[in-house]
């Protein structure tokens, strides 16, 4: 079946680092991606999304590119701030609208 | 955007007991919502789907007769967790979906802000 895998945390940077979180994926036909955020005591937010091949989904100065070829949603910023630390979920939308997650990534931002 | 709105957002039962969780879409016709959960530090995980006016769909492992789903109109989702235990005691949350078309259809998941149960 689909699924999503994403890189284990926790991710520790420094502010104004760049920032990668690894995100792959296996499913059949051509899933919507997504990308959502979890900050401390809070519920899940749509951070951003791509719907095709190619789209590139951003907000917040975060950006992540649906690549088919290489099966991947790479989430990137270039410089992070500690109000980014939160966890980070990567999902892809199945045929029958369920959305499949990856473990969450968590990612800690030290001043 | 959107709004799903999900109540009560954290719940403190005695073990035995029942506690029934709300879920709206507040300014949308959900038709499908789907329930999940949340283990510390552990992802989601889909426990069922709901769909309006039908019998919920239950992931494999699910106890459909402990997480009762009723999913009785367009804006509103419930579950209730029944004969609570503390093994029950997690974050729970709901999502709806919209189907919209912009070109070609497109979908969209928005969330609930999530229960936190506690089972004592």
């Amino acid at each position: 079946g689909d699924s999503v895998t994403q890189m284990e945390g926790p991710v520790t940077l420094s502010e104004e680092a760049f920032l990668t979180i690894n995100c792959t994926y296996t499913a059949t036909g051509y899933p919507s991606l997504f990308w959502y955020v979890q900050y401390p005591g809070e519920g899940l937010q749509l951070l951003l999304k791509a719907t095709k091949a190619d789209d590139k989904g951003s907000n917040k100065g975060f950006e992540a590119t649906y690549r088919k070829e290489t099966t991947s949603f790479h989430l990137e910023k270039g410089s992070v701030q500690v109000s980014d630390s939160a966890v980070y979920f990567c999902a892809l939308m199945d045929s029958n609208y369920q959305l499949i997650w990856g473990a969450g990534t968590k990612l800690i931002i030290k001043p | 955007g959107a709004v799903v709105s999900q109540h009560p957002s954290w719940v403190i039962c005695k073990s035995g007991t029942s506690v029934k969780i709300e879920c709206r879409s507040l300014d949308f016709q959900a038709t499908t919502m789907f329930w999940y959960r949340q283990f510390p530090k552990q992802s989601l995980m889909l426990m069922a789907t709901s769909n309006e006016g039908s019998k919920a769909t239950y992931e494999q492992g699910v106890e459909k007769d402990k997480f009762l789903i009723n999913h009785a109109s367009l804006t509103l989702s419930t579950l209730t967790v029944t004969s609570a235990h503390p093994e029950d005691s997690s974050f729970y949350i709901c999502s709806a979906i919209i189907l919209h078309k912009a070109g070609a259809w497109n979908t969209e998941a928005f969330f609930g802000q999530g229960t936190r149960l506690t089972v004592v």
